[in-house]
């Protein structure tokens, strides 16, 4: 168990500009996760892909936020036309599917995102 | 609107007390419950869990508590270590509305030697 892979670790860009980040989850996990934390709060749930489907999406993934897992295996995130209020922690997260419907997500370190 | 409340941003103890760690949730279609320890630039990791059918579970040092009239799970460390120093997170999710975890904004646990 190598554990949740993101990359990069970090991203400073500037505004206007396109961001794109890699998830590589446990490799036996079949969901993944994409949430966002901002200083003093919680993660917030932007997506969630079961296999190569996006099931849901949250309204804070606005149209200028793109998600893809297209071989059921890693996802990427892109950013278009970045704001200063997308600097954040994306957080990449996976967990198996179980009998029971709920198990625990799994987080990677995350990708610190700076606009500026 | 703020489905899963901390309302204490921060929390210090002794070594060697007990931690108590509160949650609240307003939305009563929450069937699962989480926390998760964060250190700083690291992910959240994940502690213990508790489904709504039951209202205590064990793990440990660590055991969490669900009171489902009152809304409100606490997590209780025991004894407290200066390695439990970290931001702790609870989350809960919702089973008929998909399997998004909504998490509180956090309570800052500092174990003083």
């Amino acid at each position: 168990d190598t554990g949740v892979s993101q990359d990069p670790r970090h991203k400073i860009t500037k505004r206007g500009q396109n961001v794109t980040f890699r998830c590589d989850p446990i490799s036996e996990h079949n969901r993944l996760y994409w949430y966002r934390q901002t200083l003093g709060q919680g993660p917030e749930f932007l997506t969630y892909f079961q296999n190569e489907a996006q099931l849901e999406k949250s309204r804070l993934l606005s149209d200028r936020f793109s998600a893809e897992r297209p071989k059921g295996s890693f996802s990427t995130l892109e950013i278009q036309r970045t704001e200063q209020g997308d600097s954040a922690m994306y957080l990449c997260a996976s967990s198996p599917q179980t009998g029971t419907g709920y198990s625990p997500l799994h987080f990677g370190n995350g990708t610190r995102l700076t606009v500026t | 609107d703020q489905q899963v409340k901390q309302n204490s941003p921060s929390l210090s103890v002794q070594e060697g007390r007990i931690s108590i760690l509160n949650c609240d949730y307003t939305n009563s279609m929450f069937d699962y419950f989480l926390w998760y320890k964060k250190y700083p630039a690291e992910g959240p990791t994940f502690l213990i869990s508790i489904s709504s059918i039951k209202d205590k579970n064990e793990d440990g040092r660590f055991t969490v508590f669900l009171n489902k009239s009152a809304k409100h799970l606490s997590l209780h460390i025991v004894p407290s270590q200066p390695g439990d120093s970290a931001v702790y997170f609870c989350a809960a999710a919702r089973g008929n509305y998909g399997q998004n975890f909504v998490f509180g904004p956090g309570t800052r646990l500092s174990v003083l030697p």
